[in-house]
């Protein structure tokens, strides 16, 4: 599996954005791009994924650089309820299993 | 849509006694789910992926006589620690794979504690 590389901790101010970033220089051309959160004590969550376009949904932005070697998690108004681990895992296309990192800590400070 | 229940979701129990951990889609069918294991502060690190009528497939140094997985239905897999030790205290999550958008969903989590 292809690694990706993710700061261990950020903090951010509620109800401002919030840029994540994850490098994964290693990336191969059917490798989609997938977040996932776990708040403590709980499973993880499904936030978002992509393959080479910026995608939007009502959690979050994923900007995916044109080399596909970098990723963005955005976002746009974060609350404390946002305060999380956030995972990068990249997953070929005709794979099932997800890989875990390490993640980011993300701090929200009221 | 895709909820994905845990039972039970906290379990005490005495050295050398047996656990199991139930994982259930409870809106969806899986054919395939997926057995976590997370230590305090790490990550998760996965454990197995059952698949439902056959054999689970396991990750390299995990035990398959410790950990019995079995995925008798399409929206039930069981996880058995057997003869539990209090090194096989830790969080036990399952997901479960909703093919149609070839998505995992998970579990809420099993917290172990072997006395």
């Amino acid at each position: 599996d292809a690694k990706t590389t993710q700061p261990n901790s950020m903090e951010s101010n509620e109800e401002e954005p919030v840029h994540l970033p994850c490098n994964h220089s290693t990336i191969s051309g059917t490798d989609y791009i997938h977040w996932y959160r776990q708040l403590p004590s709980q499973g993880p969550e499904y936030v978002i994924h992509g393959l080479t376009s910026n995608v939007n949904n009502r959690m979050a932005s994923l900007a995916i650089a044109e080399d596909r070697k970098s990723s963005t998690l955005i976002l746009h108004r974060a609350t404390l309820r946002d305060a999380a681990v956030y995972y990068c895992i990249l997953r070929d296309a005709g794979a099932q299993k997800l890989v875990f990192g390490q993640g980011t800590r993300l701090t929200i400070n009221p | 849509g895709a909820v994905v229940s845990q039972h039970p979701s906290r379990v005490i129990c005495k050295s050398g006694t047996s656990v199991k951990i139930e994982c259930r889609s409870l809106d969806f069918q899986a054919t395939t789910m997926f057995w976590y294991r997370q230590f305090p502060k790490k990550s998760l690190m996965l454990m197995a992926t059952s698949n439902e009528g056959s054999k689970a497939t396991y990750e390299q140094g995990v035990e398959k006589d410790k950990f019995l997985i079995n995925h008798a239905s399409l929206t039930l897999s069981t996880l058995t620690v057997t003869s539990a030790h209090p090194e096989d205290s830790s969080f036990y999550i399952c997901s479960a794979m909703r093919e149609v958008y070839n998505e995992q969903f998970f579990g809420p989590g099993t917290r172990l504690t072997v006395l």
